[in-house]
């Protein structure tokens, strides 16, 4: 069965960067875009961009564009996405999730969620 | 970006009724291929959200026929035939046309 296995739960100064990861099993790694989205304490939701595993391109949202970097690891099917430069309002539940199969099947499954707490 | 709003914010249902989710978009969902990119997702407390509906009226594999989606264009709808207490959480509608991806504000389902 499809899993997304995230990192567990940090604590980050302000101004520091956090790496979170995302294990993947269940599936050919290869064959499924991984997207990242985040959700601030009580608000809703945000896709902050996507990596193709195959090929290691990655395409951003425009507000995290220079602060935020998705990578992957195909050797542990593992994909990072690595938040710089935080700040008190990135203090957030970071989830990543697959594209499926089929045409416009985005996010048919989702990590656990990884908490980032942004704190001095 | 595509701005995309819901409505109610809030909806309290009482179980067996039936309920009802609005989805509107800033700009039309329709691909040239035909389908309408709007996907619908359930957050349940405490989880992670989960895919329900994709393509405007497809369900996702596992989930239950007594939700449906329609619509098409910029306006779309979510519906519950019977609501059971397991329903209950916050439903977001999100564009998956362009990137970047945008969520509505969420609806709060709650039993009365």
């Amino acid at each position: 069965q499809v899993q997304l296995v995230q990192s567990g739960a940090e604590v980050m100064q302000p101004g520091a960067s956090v790496k979170v990861s995302c294990k993947a099993s269940g599936y050919t790694f290869n064959g499924n875009y991984l997207h990242w989205v985040r959700q601030a304490p009580g608000q809703g939701l945000e896709w902050m961009g996507w990596i193709n595993p195959n090929t290691g391109g990655t395409k951003y949202a425009q507000k995290f564009q220079g602060r935020v970097t998705v990578t992957r690891d195909t050797s542990i099917s593992t994909v990072y996405m690595e938040l710089s430069r935080l700040r008190s309002d990135d203090t957030a539940i970071y989830y990543c999730a697959r594209d499926g199969p089929l045409t416009g099947d985005l996010f048919d499954y989702w990590g656990q969620g990884t908490l980032v707490t942004v704190s001095s | 970006d595509v701005v995309m709003t819901q409505s109610p914010l809030s909806l309290p249902v009482t179980p067996g009724e039936p309920a009802s989710i609005s989805c509107r978009s800033s700009q039309s969902l329709l691909h040239s291929n035909g389908y309408n990119y709007l996907s619908w997702f359930l957050q349940k407390p405490g989880q992670s959200p989960h895919l329900l509906i994709f393509l405007g009226s497809n369900r996702a594999s596992g989930v239950p026929d007594r939700f449906s989606g329609s619509g098409s264009g910029t306006d779309f709808t979510l519906k519950i035939s019977r609501v059971e207490a397991e329903d209950v959480g916050v439903y977001y509608c999100m564009e998956a046309l362009q990137t970047p991806y945008t969520f509505g504000q969420g609806t709060r389902l709650e039993i009365k």
